[in-house]
């Protein structure tokens, strides 16, 4: 069963910073790695999708990388702006079961103007 | 164009109510999903629909069934509302499913906030 944590759980860091969330997952059988973000009240916006043959994915100031063999997922964040603000999202597709996404609980992103 | 959409975006209802929850999607997409956002913001899938087939996380209850009247559209019905089910549900749909590829990214849709009183 797949089980995917981020950390850490919440960070506040001053504009113009470079940042690195992680994610780590339990199952090395991913298929797809894929990130998030949510703002409040709203819905999930898809910011990148790393396939399992692939180890990073670019997306403007965005940078993902994935290292099955190690269980873990980094997004980086370059100059951050204050609306980066909100929670990163890291989810697994690993097949099985109902072959959705399994989740982490996110990363909660404050950026300080 | 919205690409996933859900309706009623708030739900709010008694203990013991039916209620149905609607998902479209205009991309095109062959799977569609149902996931809930409980109050620690924790996402878990409940349902995927695929070609006719579907799968169900072995933890949801009976009590909700998903609804698809064609492909483009993946409904959640909720029988017997109880307190515990307020949450976030959210629909989102993918070309496909299981396996590693672009075509598996998944789009989600802006969500249905169920408040059960």
């Amino acid at each position: 069963k797949q089980e995917v944590t981020q950390i850490p759980a919440a960070l506040s860091v001053p504009e113009g910073e470079n940042l690195v969330l992680n994610c780590s997952f339990t199952d090395s059988a991913i298929y797809n790695l894929q990130w998030f973000r949510q703002d409040p009240g709203k819905g999930l916006t898809s910011l990148l999708l790393i396939q399992s043959s692939q180890r990073e994915q670019t997306s403007g100031r965005l940078n993902a990388s994935l290292d099955k063999s190690s269980g873990r997922s980094t997004l980086y964040i370059a100059a951050s702006q204050p609306g980066d603000s909100a929670t990163y999202l890291c989810a697994g597709g690993s097949g099985g079961g109902a072959d959705g996404l399994t989740f982490g609980k996110g990363t909660h992103l404050i950026i300080q103007p | 164009d919205t690409a996933v959409s859900q309706t009623p975006k708030y739900l709010v209802t008694q203990m013991g109510n039916d209620k149905s929850i609607k998902c479209e999607q205009n991309l095109g997409h062959d799977t569609m999903y149902w996931y809930k956002q409980d109050s620690k913001k924790f996402l878990k899938i409940m349902f995927s629909y695929n070609n006719k087939e579907l799968i169900i996380n072995e933890t949801v209850p009976n009590r909700f069934s998903p609804k698809s009247p064609d492909k483009a559209h993946l409904n959640l019905h909720i029988n017997s509302l109880e307190l515990g089910d307020s949450a976030v549900y959210f629909c989102a749909s993918s070309h496909g499913s299981g396996t590693s590829g672009p075509y598996n990214e998944q789009f989600f849709g802006p969500g249905t906030r169920l408040t059960v009183l």
